[in-house]
């Protein structure tokens, strides 16, 4: 389980300000995923990746912005956070040979003010 | 797209007895279903899952079993533990190509007492 870390683990920001979640694996995996947790909705997918300088929108994007310029990290930006933004986001990440099998990080609590 | 229906959203066993969730799908061509325990305050993990290929996967105490006509899949827990009270989620994927993401139910808050 160590082997994927997320940083900061809680933060509180305001409303209008930028923020960037952090996401570091070591197992060289190929895909990469960032998911929201919020109570009644489960696990939705906001962006993934399979590789390097390749990303995808999933579920829910707007008001996100990924990148991913090292096959190890995989920063999820809010570029102006809003209340609606307030929830728990996990990142994923999966080996090329069996993409399905997600390896998840504890998780950052987002508190948006 | 993918979606994923889960019931029911909360279950109450006593210990000892079985626990069972159910999912249905809605996309024909997925074909890998993973289920997730998630421990309060902790990340989701995968406990088992199931490829269409098969109806049915046991590990211990865990199964998991798949109807492809009819769309759904059932997550058995025999001989419950406290250990076992968690949120389970399940998920559906279209597993092959370039399709590697999963579309995950809302969850179902298992308490098992003692």
């Amino acid at each position: 389980d160590a082997g994927i870390t997320q940083s900061p683990r809680y933060k509180i920001t305001e409303t209008g300000r930028q923020v960037t979640l952090m996401c570091h694996q070591t197992w060289s995996h190929s895909y990469m995923f960032w998911y929201r947790q919020d109570l009644g909705h489960g696990l939705r997918l906001i962006y993934y990746s399979a590789a390097a300088d390749i990303t995808d929108k999933g579920e829910v994007p707007d008001g996100y912005v990924v990148s991913r310029s090292k096959t190890e990290n995989f920063p999820l930006t809010l570029e102006s956070a809003t209340r609606s933004q307030t929830s728990v986001y996990f990142c994923a990440s999966s080996d090329w040979g069996r993409p399905y099998e997600q390896y998840f990080g504890p998780g950052t609590r987002l508190t948006v003010t | 797209g993918e979606n994923v229906e889960q019931h029911p959203s909360t279950l109450s066993v006593q210990e000892g007895d079985s626990a069972v969730i159910k999912c249905t799908y809605s996309d024909s061509a997925s074909n890998y279903f993973p289920w997730y325990k998630q421990e309060l305050g902790k990340r989701p993990q995968l406990i088992i899952d199931i490829r269409s290929n098969v109806g049915e996967k046991k590990d211990q105490r865990i199964a998991v079993t798949l109807n492809k006509t009819a769309k759904h899949f059932s997550l058995h827990i025999t001989e419950t533990q406290p250990e076992d009270s968690a949120v389970y989620f399940c998920a559906a994927s279209i597993s092959g190509g370039s399709n590697y993401k999963l579309t995950f139910g809302k969850g179902t808050l298992l308490t098992v007492n003692p």
